[in-house]
C-alpha cells in the first residue's frame, strides 16, 4: 500500500487569498485524484493529475479556480484561488493502485476559509 | 451520468450482522468499491467487486450484481470500532476516477 502526506493539515485563510496543499506520496503513481469532501457529506472529485499532461477536471471545476500540478510521478498540488467561505472543505488526495484495484488516500487538508 | 444511493444512517448492535445497501445508475461503471472513513480520519479501502457475486476478507463480506445494479457490504460480528461512515464508489476500475455515494453511517451500540 502507498503512505501518502499532505500539507498542511489545516489551515484557516481569509477570504479572497490562495492556498496551494501539496500531496506526496512514498512509491511512483501514474494517475493521481483530488477530492474535496464538506463535513458530513461524500467525496466529489475534483480532479485527475497525470504526470507530464493537464489534470482533468470534473463538471464544476475549473482551473482557474482549482490549479493543479503534477511535477513528477510522486508529488503533486492543487491550489485553491480566490478563496469564499464556500470553498471551506477537506481537501484530499488519493493515488491508484492497479495491483490492488484501489486508491489509497491521504489524511486530508481541513480548510477554513472566513 | 452516474449516481450511487446508500441508506444514510444505519444502527446495530455489538455482535450483530448488519448490511448496507447500495444501488446504481451508471454508465460506464464495470465494479463497485467500499471504503471505511472514521470521523476525522481518511478513506480506508475495504472491497472492490469486480465481478458479480460475493468477496470475503475477514468480517466484511462484499457482494455485486451488475445485471440488479445492487451491491452490498455486510458486517460480521460488529465491534465497537466498526462505529464509522461507508461509502460504495464506482467507476470503470477500482483506481481510476470513482463516484461516491453519500454513504452511510454506522452506529454500533453496547
Amino acid at each position: 500500500s502507498a503512505v501518502i502526506s499532505q500539507k498542511p493539515s489545516r489551515d484557516i485563510c481569509q477570504r479572497g487569498t490562495s492556498l496551494t496543499i501539496q500531496c506526496q506520496v512514498d512509491s511512483q503513481v501514474t494517475m493521481m485524484f483530488w477530492y474535496r469532501q464538506q463535513p458530513g457529506q461524500s467525496l466529489t472529485l475534483i480532479a485527475t493529475a497525470n504526470q507530464g499532461s493537464e489534470a482533468t477536471y470534473e463538471s464544476g471545476f475549473v482551473i482557474d479556480k482549482f490549479p493543479i500540478s503534477r511535477p513528477n510521478l510522486t508529488f503533486s498540488t492543487l491550489t485553491v484561488s480566490n478563496m469564499s467561505p464556500e470553498d471551506s472543505s477537506i481537501y484530499l488526495c488519493s493515488v491508484e493502485d492497479r495491483s490492488e484495484e484501489t486508491q489509497y488516500f491521504g489524511p486530508g487538508t481541513r480548510l477554513l476559509v472566513l | 451520468g452516474q449516481s450511487l444511493e446508500q441508506p444514510s444512517e444505519v444502527t446495530a448492535v455489538e455482535g450483530a450482522i448488519v448490511q448496507i445497501n447500495c444501488t446504481y445508475q451508471t454508465s460506464g461503471f464495470y465494479g463497485l468499491s467500499w471504503y471505511q472513513q472514521h470521523d476525522g480520519g481518511a478513506p480506508t479501502f475495504l472491497s472492490y467487486n469486480a465481478l458479480d457475486g460475493l468477496e470475503e476478507t475477514g468480517r466484511f463480506s462484499s457482494f455485486l450484481s451488475r445485471s440488479d445494479s445492487y451491491g452490498y457490504l455486510l458486517l460480521q460480528e460488529l465491534q465497537m470500532k466498526d462505529s464509522a461512515s461507508y461509502f460504495c464508489a464506482g467507476g470503470a476500475s477500482g483506481y481510476s476516477t470513482l463516484t461516491f455515494g453519500k454513504g452511510t453511517m454506522l452506529l454500533v451500540s453496547p
